[in-house]
């Protein structure tokens, strides 16, 4: 199985700042064939499923503001918000997809400082 | 706008079986080509994948359930559904059902979950 670990486990940032979580998988999630890292980043609220914020590494998905961004490949990935809003704070997850079990990395709390 | 909702009982004993299912709105859960997917989350950890059916049939499960759980396709209901079997209290969890998107008939190109059901609380106890 692929390991997905993030870090820090947990982040405060101050409103308009940037803040910055890393992944890494035990693994390679990219497919050389296509040239695609098979990683999602996902958002979750308290009461809420996870929402998707970026597949593929760093394709964004419909109606994510654009101050979330998605870097790396095959084993190190970044989750980027450019300057942190009040309802940017959550619970980050990264997650693999390449091979099955589609495991999630334990999660990154991000709050305000 | 395609919308999932889990249904079952929030409640299910020990050694019993787990049933939950999840009815699909604004698309066909046979049309396309997706990942019908269940995830779980125990409280205050991260979500755990179970499995996956594929719009035409064909099932997925993580190693360590795959001898208590079957996921199944009702397309006349337009549902899925989740069975495990010989629960245990490990097994209390919001489960969730999901759709991961594929660009190619086979899934050999696909994204992440664009969408989730709102989940729902399945405690095991006595």
């Amino acid at each position: 199985d692929i390991v997905m670990t993030q870090f820090p486990d947990s982040l405060a940032v101050s409103l308009g700042e940037r803040a910055t979580i890393n992944c890494k998988s035990s693994q390679t999630v990219l497919y050389s064939s296509n040239n695609k890292n098979y990683l999602a980043w996902y958002q979750q609220k308290p009461g809420q499923p996870p929402k998707l914020l970026i597949y593929w590494a760093s394709s964004r998905e419909s109606e994510v503001p654009d101050r979330f961004s998605g870097s790396g490949s095959e084993t190190d990935f970044t989750l980027t918000i450019s300057s942190l809003q009040a309802e940017d704070v959550a619970v980050y997850y990264c997650q693999q997809y390449r091979n099955i079990p589609y495991n999630f990395g334990q999660g990154t709390k991000l709050e305000i400082k | 706008q395609v919308q999932l909702q889990e249904s079952g009982p929030g409640l299910v004993k020990p050694s019993q079986t787990l049933s939950l299912t999840c009815s699909v709105s604004g698309a066909s859960i046979s049309s396309g080509s997706y990942y019908w997917t269940w995830i779980r989350q125990p409280p205050g950890k991260e979500p755990e994948w179970i499995g996956h059916i594929f719009t035409r049939g064909r099932t997925d499960y993580r190693s360590s359930l795959k001898s208590r759980v079957a996921i199944s396709m009702y397309t006349s209901k337009n549902q899925f559904s989740l069975r495990l079997t010989s629960v245990t209290a490990a097994d209390s969890a919001v489960y969730y059902c999901a759709r991961m998107g594929c660009s190619t008939s086979d899934c050999y190109i696909r994204d992440g979950f664009a969408v989730w059901g709102q989940g729902t609380m399945v405690t095991v106890s006595s």
